[in-house]
């Protein structure tokens, strides 16, 4: 049973490219959630979603980030484009939504623009 | 409002036990959770507490929980160099779901 699968595990882009980071969840679970790590610093929460759906995405910047999670297929986080201030580690956690025990995270996109 | 604050960095001897501490603030918090990220990888949940205990153990790590002060602890026991990381103490809430606040994490070193 394959743990929360993201990649690319690494990932440079040039200051006005788009990322896209993908993350499967695992197996079962319907609920993905999505994390920045800035260098030196927590984790913070992005966004939320339940397969179709948008549920909170008061983490979101409001301009160039956008994420879906479509009936079929990843998560996709999209950042268009990409400024040096967005140069982090991207992480994707997903559940069943039934836990209260905290959920199971990948092992992150770390994002670099150049 | 939501807030979580650890301190930054401890070095401890290989051997002796560790202790690294959390306070929040969100008193209607309901799970606390100890995560451990080595370099270059994801998060590892350790353990987790819920708000109506006070302590955890589970092997080497002990968990206190004083809520009247909303601070929370992470004690490992015979600090071995493999449990050099970084550990984030995070808060949730029950109900609807998981969204975890974390804090900045805690850099522990260990020594020979």
């Amino acid at each position: 049973n394959a743990g929360v699968m993201q990649n690319p595990r690494h990932l440079v882009r040039r200051r006005g490219q788009e990322a896209r980071l993908r993350c499967s969840p695992m197996k079962g679970h319907s609920h993905v959630y999505w994390y920045r790590q800035l260098p030196e610093e927590g984790l913070k929460f992005m966004v939320y979603l339940q397969k179709e759906n948008i549920i909170d995405e008061s983490g979101m910047p409001k301009e160039r980030f956008s994420a879906e999670f479509p009936k079929e297929g990843p998560s996709i986080l999209r950042i268009q484009q990409v400024v040096r201030g967005d140069s982090a580690a991207y992480f994707c956690a997903s559940s069943s939504g039934s836990e209260n025990y905290g959920y199971t995270f990948g092992s992150g996109t770390r994002l670099t623009v150049v | 409002g939501e807030d979580v604050e650890q301190s930054l960095f401890l070095s401890v001897r290989e051997g002796d036990s560790s202790v690294i501490n959390c306070t929040y603030t969100d008193s209607s918090s309901t799970y606390l959770y100890w995560y451990k990220q080595e370099p270059g990888a994801g998060l590892q949940l350790l353990t987790y507490i819920f708000s109506n205990m006070d302590m955890k153990q589970d092997q080497r790590l002990t968990v206190l929980l004083n809520k009247k002060d909303k601070h929370l602890s992470l004690r490992i026991a015979d600090t071995q160099t493999g449990d050099s990381a970084i550990y984030f103490c995070a808060e949730s809430k029950a109900g609807g779901y998981n969204k975890l606040i974390f804090g900045a994490g805690t850099r522990l070193a260990v020594h020979p």
